[in-house]
């Protein structure tokens, strides 16, 4: 079956304009992760949404990220007024939330170039 | 919080021969802990998790880790590297911390297997 997409794969945009990036999750998968990774740094940990409970938002590095998740399924992460330290690659990962045994399966990534 | 080190940023090794990946992890409590591996432009994928029982964990393509609690790591081993092997590798840990649910990553090590 497919597998978790992101869209765009590649995003150029000028700093100070606001962006967004796109998440579609497995079929079926009632949690959805965020993480961001950075050049030599490991994968840091944005946002989770888990079924219809209030997302968990701990990891946003400032208000200029947000995230949501319509329908339970899709998820736009939007981040406003971009900065060059936020080039990275934006990585999103589902899973089916079965317990602390849970595997998360990861998509592409969306590698975002602020100039 | 639980964190996780991975001591080498890089590790070239000669095709065939064995490698051994290093991560440590701090916990005071019970964890999981996984290896990812990420291929040149794609997502990560798992490949191998322990969760309890035996401390030695089997994953796919010939990879195996060693849980010791005592020396809290976690170190992944493959006794004779491929070509195919060259990739970026993540050791994680699922803690307590934010309830289980979120995945705290290492900074990656990249294996450079040389023909």
């Amino acid at each position: 079956g497919a597998g978790v997409s992101q869209s765009p794969s590649n995003k150029v945009t000028e700093k100070g304009k606001d962006v967004e990036l796109r998440c579609d999750p497995i079929s079926g998968h009632t949690a959805l992760y965020w993480y961001r990774q950075s050049l030599g740094q490991g994968l840091e940990f944005l946002i989770y949404f888990q079924g219809n409970s209030a997302p968990d938002k701990s990891g946003l590095p400032s208000d200029r990220f947000s995230a949501e998740r319509t329908g339970g399924s899709v998820s736009t992460l939007t981040i406003q007024r971009t900065q060059q330290e936020d080039s990275a690659v934006y990585l999103c990962a589902s899973s089916l939330a079965q317990g602390l045994t849970d595997t998360q399966y990861f998509g592409p990534g969306t590698r975002l170039t602020v100039l | 919080a639980q964190s996780v080190t991975q001591l080498d940023s890089q590790v070239p090794v000669f095709e065939e021969a064995p490698v051994e990946l290093r991560c440590n992890y701090s916990s005071s409590v019970s964890v999981y802990l996984f290896w990812y591996v990420q291929y040149p432009n794609q997502g990560l994928q798992l490949l191998l998790k322990y969760l309890s029982g035996s401390t030695l964990v089997k994953g796919i393509n010939g990879f195996e880790a060693e849980f010791n609690k005592s020396q809290t790591s976690f170190h992944l081993r493959k006794p004779s590297v491929h070509i195919s092997d060259t990739a970026e590798y993540f050791c994680a840990v699922r803690g307590p911390s934010g309830g289980y649910q979120k995945v705290t990553f290492g900074t990656g090590t990249k294996l450079q297997v040389i023909p």
